[in-house]
């Protein structure tokens, strides 16, 4: 099975700023990654696919990039909504598809 | 609006049954293939299994911690799919979400939308 390791797993950052979480997977997976968004409570919800590609109605402010086994999920400008969990999740080679751990985002 | 709503959630004893459904609706359901993921209370999310379409003759897979115990199945006449647990472990206790596969298992793909999630503990 595929391996997904998130860094970090938690990060305090404020309103305004920029901010990367990385997303590692244990062999190649080419661009098959996807970025999820879960706020406490709530379901995940689909940012980016396919590595780089935005999920419609998803602000701008969320970017994706990377292939291989190294990816990035940007926020360019953190806005109070984005404060929730972001996982990765690869879809190349499946079953099982398989989630990083989790990264936190958290207000400052 | 696409939307999946799960049900059947609930308190059981270790070593007992529970049938969770998962109801679409505002999509082809029969085209697609549902997934079901859950997530226990503080921690990650982690795949379950799922099941094809007719297309792909309703072709199933689970994770290992599950694997003969879990059961998934669909009835596109009610476009629901349904996850039937047996011999439930106390570590079987999580949220459990049912999603649509979207895109095609040789392409690029994701999971989306997913359900409100359905609770599932396991107690004696």
């Amino acid at each position: 099975d595929i391996q997904m390791t998130q860094s970090p797993s938690s990060l305090s950052a404020s309103v305004g700023d920029r901010v990367t979480i990385t997303c590692r997977a244990s062999q190649s997976i080419s661009s098959y990654l996807n970025w999820y968004q879960q706020k406490p409570g709530k379901a995940p919800k689909l940012l980016i696919y396919a590595a780089s590609s935005l999920q419609s109605g998803v602000p701008s402010r969320f970017s994706g990039s990377g292939s291989g086994t190294d990816f990035t999920l940007t926020i360019s400008s953190l806005q109070p909504e984005d404060f929730a969990t972001y996982y990765c999740q690869q879809s190349y080679s499946t079953p099982p598809d398989t989630f990083g751990q989790g990264t936190r985002l958290e207000i400052k | 609006e696409v939307q999946l709503v799960e049900s059947g959630g609930g308190l059981v004893q270790p070593g007992g049954s529970l049938k969770l459904s998962c109801a679409a609706s505002g999509f082809t359901f029969s085209g697609s293939a549902m997934h079901w993921v859950r997530q226990a209370s503080g921690k990650g999310l982690e795949w379950v299994g799922r099941i094809r379409s007719k297309a792909n003759s309703y072709a199933t897979a689970y994770a290992a911690s599950v694997k003969g115990r879990f059961t998934i199945s669909r009835d596109d006449s009610k476009n629901t799919a349904y996850l039937q647990m047996n011999s439930l472990k106390t570590e079987d206790t999580a949220v459990y979400y049912c999603t649509r596969f979207v895109g095609a298992a040789a392409a690029y793909n994701w999971f989306d939308p997913w359900g409100q999630g359905t609770l599932v503990t396991v107690s004696s």
